[in-house]
């Protein structure tokens, strides 16, 4: 079964910094761009980034442009998003989703919270 | 960037009836519009993919159609299990965007 699961949310300072996980499973990670998609408490989806197979290019949205960088380490079949100068308005949940480049994304994790508060 | 603007913001129908939801793309992104259903507490799922092909799975009752800056999802026959929000999506510029979702709501 084709799975992702995001890990690393949680609650961080104005000005701070974290990184999220996403863990791949069921498919060939290193042949699949990825993605990450926010969802602000009560709000629409919100495309952040994504990233090609290999790493070589990676696209995002012009709220995060930087501040956020996408990576990805296929070796351990894990999805990164590091995320810094987090702002009241990057509270959301985050999740992460297979594909992304030449195809719609699909399946996408259960996703992780960030809440950035004093 | 592609601005999608779905259309109605809320649409108020009882179980056994048809919806139809729409999504205008500020330029044409060609085919490349799809549709994802998010219910509360859950992850968005992908239904449409390219503006008509539904997404392994997806039961009939579900069509899209559309190219272009037009687009269209038509769920045929409300079953309970529908009752959700609705999102476009375009893959065909950077950066990708969603609408804003339609809520589908038993009425």
């Amino acid at each position: 079964e084709v799975q992702v699961l995001e890990s690393g949310g949680g609650l961080v300072r104005p000005g701070g910094s974290l990184r999220l996980s996403c863990t791949a499973s069921g498919f060939t990670f290193s042949t699949e761009a990825m993605t990450w998609v926010r969802q602000a408490p009560g709000k629409g989806l919100e495309w952040v980034s994504a990233i090609n197979y290999n790493g070589a290019t990676s696209y995002y949205a012009d709220s995060v442009r930087g501040r956020f960088t996408i990576s990805r380490d296929n070796s351990k079949n894990t999805l990164y998003l590091q995320m810094n100068s987090l702002s009241p308005e990057d509270t959301a949940v985050y999740f992460c989703a297979k594909g992304g480049y030449y195809d719609f994304s699909d399946p996408w994790g259960q996703g992780t919270l960030v809440t950035v508060s004093s | 960037e592609v601005v999608l603007t779905q259309s109605p913001a809320t649409l108020s129908l009882s179980p056994g009836e048809r919806a139809t939801l729409s999504c205008r793309a500020s330029q044409s992104v060609e085919n490349y519009l799809g549709w994802y259903q998010q219910k509360p507490g859950q992850a968005p799922r992908l239904l449409i993919k390219d503006a008509s092909k539904r997404a392994t799975g997806i039961p009939a009752r579900f069509s899209g159609s559309g190219s272009g800056t037009d687009f269209t999802l038509t769920i045929s026959s409300l079953e309970p299990e529908d009752f959700a929000v609705y999102y476009c999506q375009q893959r065909g510029n950077w950066p990708r965007t969603f609408g804003q979702g339609t809520k589908v709501e038993i009425k």
